[in-house]
């Protein structure tokens, strides 16, 4: 069975602090897609990334990057120069190819950035 | 960009009474709604998968007589929760996608239900 584990409960840096976010996830298939959501106190689900398991190219995206390591089943994020704004839950989630496709969600990593 | 809209975002409701949340996809056709619940502090936990023209398949230890849900048309799923109770209380979340596996999923903007 799929699961996804986010270890770190709650982070709290300071503005402009460097942060990473760990994702590490079981699956037995081979096609299988990661995502990364941000959840703001309003509560809607914000999409931030969508990797297929066949794709391991790190990607960077403004502030945000992200590093994908079959190897060690993780999935991990890191905020660049963080901002007040970045205050979120951060979630993880697993959709395998096979069985049923809805997402599967890590517990969450609540980010506090102090100004 | 595709959207799902999920109506109300809040409810009050009283303790005994039932409460409908409707979610719709407006541009695209969902032949899946997936419903999601989430506790304060909690991750979001799958209820149930729906797909259009058939029974919706609960996660185990959802009651389905609470949890009704309908996917009549593909464009619109609705879960209503019967005699709330205030344990009911919580986020709950639509998706949406379309028959592939490697098709998008798209989230509502949830449904903050409590029962007084």
């Amino acid at each position: 069975a799929q699961k996804v584990t986010q270890a770190q409960t709650e982070i709290s840096v300071v503005e402009k602090e460097d942060v990473t976010l760990d994702c590490v996830y079981e699956t037995r298939d081979t096609t299988y897609y990661l995502f990364w959501y941000k959840q703001p106190p309003s509560g809607e689900l914000v999409f931030l990334i969508r990797r297929n398991s066949f794709d391991e190219q790190n990607e960077i995206s403004g502030r945000y990057s992200w590093n994908f390591q079959k190897s060690t089943s993780s999935f991990n994020f890191t905020i660049t120069a963080s901002q007040v704004v970045d205050s979120a839950v951060y979630f993880c989630a697993l959709k395998e190819d096979t069985g049923r496709r809805a997402l599967t969600f890590g517990s969450g990593t609540r980010l506090q950035v102090q100004p | 960009g595709a959207v799902v809209s999920q109506h109300p975002s809040r409810v009050i409701c009283k303790s005994g009474t039932s409460v409908k949340i409707e979610c719709r996809s407006l541009d695209f056709q969902a032949t899946t709604m997936f419903w999601y619940r989430q506790f304060p502090k909690q991750s979001l936990m799958l209820m149930a998968t729906s797909n259009e023209g058939s029974k919706a398949t609960y996660e185990q230890g959802v009651e389905k007589d609470k949890f009704l849900i309908n996917h009549a048309s593909l464009t619109l799923s609705t879960l209503t929760v019967t005699s709330a109770h205030p344990e009911d209380s919580s986020f709950y979340i639509c998706s949406a996608t379309t028959g592939t596996h490697n098709s998008p999923l798209h989230f509502g903007n949830g449904t903050r239900l409590t029962v007084t």
